[in-house]
């Protein structure tokens, strides 16, 4: 049973940098194919994804966040952190790491986290 | 950027209905296009993949259709647990959520 649980600091002050864990079970991340991604969702609106790792350590990010995320992976932990600085109140919202399934025609997050909120503010 | 362009943003409708959700893509994305379904406080559930495929457990009331640039969820018969909020996802480049588009209860 795959599970997936996103931990972090609930309140962070403009300017800082968030720093989100995402710490899973039944899965590897050195096993092929694999991948862990990151998607968050501000307060009543839609689901903006953030970015992904895969189980050879290649990463991508959304274009329009690329200047401001680090994804990396502690395989023997097994988690995933992501790194957003420069937080703004704009980047309030609710962040869930998400474990990526492969098909014959592309990919998808099967299993979610619970997600977590962040709320930036001073 | 690949954009996902949903309609419409909400719809109203009762118990026994059959619904259809549409979701466009601003460039042909073949298959590369995943439904999930999302309830208040709740993290997104994987619904549809590859644009036709039902995910494991999901009821077969919920199927998809489309290629190329134009997608839609069909809902058969809908039932008082399918009422929440729906977005498309494409994985061709990437990946972009739609907008999403919440169903209510007439």
């Amino acid at each position: 049973q795959i599970t997936l649980k996103e931990s972090g600091p609930t309140l962070v002050k403009p300017t800082q940098t968030l720093t989100l864990t995402c710490t899973f079970s039944g899965f590897s991340l050195s096993t092929s194919g694999v991948g862990v991604g990151w998607i968050r969702q501000p307060p009543g609106k839609a689901l903006e994804w953030l970015a992904l790792i895969y189980w050879d350590d290649d990463k991508r990010y959304s274009p329009s966040l690329k200047s401001r995320l680090t994804i990396t992976k502690d395989t023997s932990k097994n988690q995933v952190v992501l790194t957003m600085t420069n937080m703004d109140p704009v980047d309030t919202a609710t962040y869930y790491c998400a474990h990526r399934t492969t098909h014959m025609e592309g990919s998808a997050f099967d299993i979610w986290g619970q997600g977590t909120m962040v709320t930036v503010s001073s | 950027d690949i954009q996902m362009t949903q309609s419409p943003s909400s719809l109203s409708a009762s118990v026994g209905d059959r619904v259809t959700i549409t979701c466009r893509a601003s460039q042909s994305i073949s298959s590369y296009l995943n439904w999930y379904q999302q309830k208040p406080g709740k993290a997104p559930k994987l619904l549809i993949y590859a644009a036709s495929s039902l995910q494991s457990g999901v009821p077969s009331r919920f199927s998809g259709s489309g290629s190329g640039t134009d997608f839609t969820l069909t809902i058969s018969s809908l039932q008082p647990e399918d009422f929440a909020t729906y977005y498309c996802q494409q994985s061709y480049s990437s990946y972009t959520f739609g907008q999403g588009t919440k169903l209510e209860i007439k």
